[in-house]
């Protein structure tokens, strides 16, 4: 079963707002929001999570419903290098490794 | 300091023959991990080390995979007698100890295997 729920794709100007919905309406209360990304031929890349609260760090900022039961990852300012697969996961503040990362979203980020 | 390194980056091996490949964690990181991402599929959990503990092999495919982790430090992902279904990208990936606000994984670029 699916923990998330992407979209497939979207396409994003250089310059401007990325915004990544994430469905998690089973997210049970002891569970993060994680966010990666994939380019294309290289390993999986850490960019964010939370539980609760927004967050925000150098590469993006992760908004929170207040149900827990969607997220938006906010890639405040696109760049062409920006363009890769990003997978929202939910996975448990300790000993939850077995990760299933989904399909996730294809973003491109067109000049 | 330096991210996860893993050795070979590329390997092409005839079927049946044996492979190992390499990972170094990060400096400090006490769990590393193996995971296996076929093309244009999701990641696999293979295999999990902790500390001193004993590994997770839960997600081992089949007997012809095993992997050791030395010192508590690098790690080898050794795949006997190769089929072709064996030809995938190989991820390791590490992380600290004990991090109160959820688990950061680091992974590697990866080993990518094709077996002929």
């Amino acid at each position: 079963d699916a923990k998330t729920t992407q979209p497939p794709s979207m396409d994003c100007a250089e310059g401007r707002a990325a915004n990544l919905p994430c469905n998690h309406s089973t997210i049970s209360g002891n569970e993060y929001v994680y966010w990666y990304r994939q380019i294309h031929s290289q390993g999986p890349q850490y960019i964010i999570h939370g539980l609760k609260n927004n967050e925000t760090n150098e590469m993006a900022s992760l908004i929170i419903t207040e149900d827990r039961k969607s997220s938006t990852l906010i890639l405040p300012h696109a760049t062409l290098r920006d363009t890769a697969v990003y997978y929202c996961i939910v996975s448990l503040s300790s000993n939850d490794y077995k990760l299933s990362f989904g399909a996730g979203t294809t973003v491109t980020v067109r000049a | 300091g330096a991210g996860v390194s893993q050795s070979p980056s590329n390997k092409v091996t005839e079927k049946g023959k044996d492979v190992e490949l390499r990972c170094d964690p990060i400096s400090g990181h006490t769990a590393l991990y193996w995971y296996r991402q076929s093309l244009g599929q999701g990641l696999e959990f293979l295999i999990y080390f902790q500390g001193n503990s004993a590994p997770d092999k839960s997600g081992l495919p089949s007997d012809r995979f095993s992997a050791e982790r030395t010192g508590g430090s690098v790690s080898t992902l050794t795949i006997q007698r190769t089929q072709q279904e064996d030809s995938a990208v190989y991820l390791c990936a590490s992380s600290p100890p004990g991090q109160g606000t959820g688990n950061t994984i680091y992974f590697g670029e990866g080993s990518w295997l094709t077996v002929v």
